[in-house]
């Protein structure tokens, strides 16, 4: 079935660098949504991103698909406590119904 | 209102109880998920509803049972449950047409223990 590996597991910054995490799926995918979820909330969708190549910016952060839609990348810019949380993609496979997510990047911010 | 509520936030049971947890949205979204999301993992999906029918399970042990009363409401009745099902259940929305391609809205979700 389809996978998305989704890497580094955990990530540790100061505040002010900056972060990245990336997503691999085994499948070409039709798109990629990524998502938030603080320490004791529930995910929160962030962007989604269907072509190919395609990049997004939201003030510090920027989301990129890959040429292939197979890989995409979410990177913040001088991080900020706030960022802090675990960051999740979830692909949708080309012939498939339901989005598969990557394990997370636990991300945390030392002030 | 983008809110997708889910009732009750906490919930202790034995494994002998009945119980349900409930969701309600008012975005008039088609689509209604339920999810398992054990500590440090992704969200596991259980059942999609598109349009109130059932259209997915996962392979879902019986000891859950959803049910969609009407377009806004989601419910996931429990019965028998294991230790090993303890976990914060999230609820989610979505525009219907096309599962997948929208983003989802969770809800807060019902953290679950089993004793």
């Amino acid at each position: 079935g389809q996978q998305v590996m989704q890497i580094p597991q955990y990530q540790h910054v100061q505040e002010g660098e900056d972060f990245t995490t990336y997503c691999n799926s085994s499948t070409t995918l039709s798109n990629i949504q990524w998502y938030k979820q603080r320490p004791g909330g529930h995910p929160v969708f962030l962007i989604q991103l269907v072509k190919s190549g395609e990049v997004k910016k939201q003030k510090r952060l920027t989301f990129q698909f890959g040429e292939a839609k197979k890989n995409s990348s979410l990177h913040i810019t001088a991080t900020q406590t706030t960022d802090v949380g675990t960051y999740f993609c979830a692909g949708l496979g080309s012939s498939n119904y339901k989005l598969t997510f990557g394990k997370g990047t636990l991300l945390t911010v030392n002030p | 209102d983008t809110e997708v509520t889910q009732t009750p936030k906490h919930l202790v049971m034995g494994m002998t109880n009945k119980k349900s947890l409930k969701c309600e949205q008012h975005m008039g979204h088609r689509a209604m998920y339920w999810y398992k999301q054990k500590a440090k993992k992704p969200p596991e999906l259980m059942f999609v509803y598109s349009y109130e029918k059932l259209s997915i399970n996962e392979s879902v042990p019986s000891r859950f049972s959803p049910e969609c009363p009407n377009s806004s409401l989601l419910n996931l009745h429990l019965h028998a449950l294991q230790p090993e099902d303890s976990a914060l259940y999230l609820c989610a929305s979505s525009q219907g047409q096309r599962l997948g391609s929208y983003e989802q809205y969770f809800g807060p979700g019902t953290r679950l223990t089993v004793t």
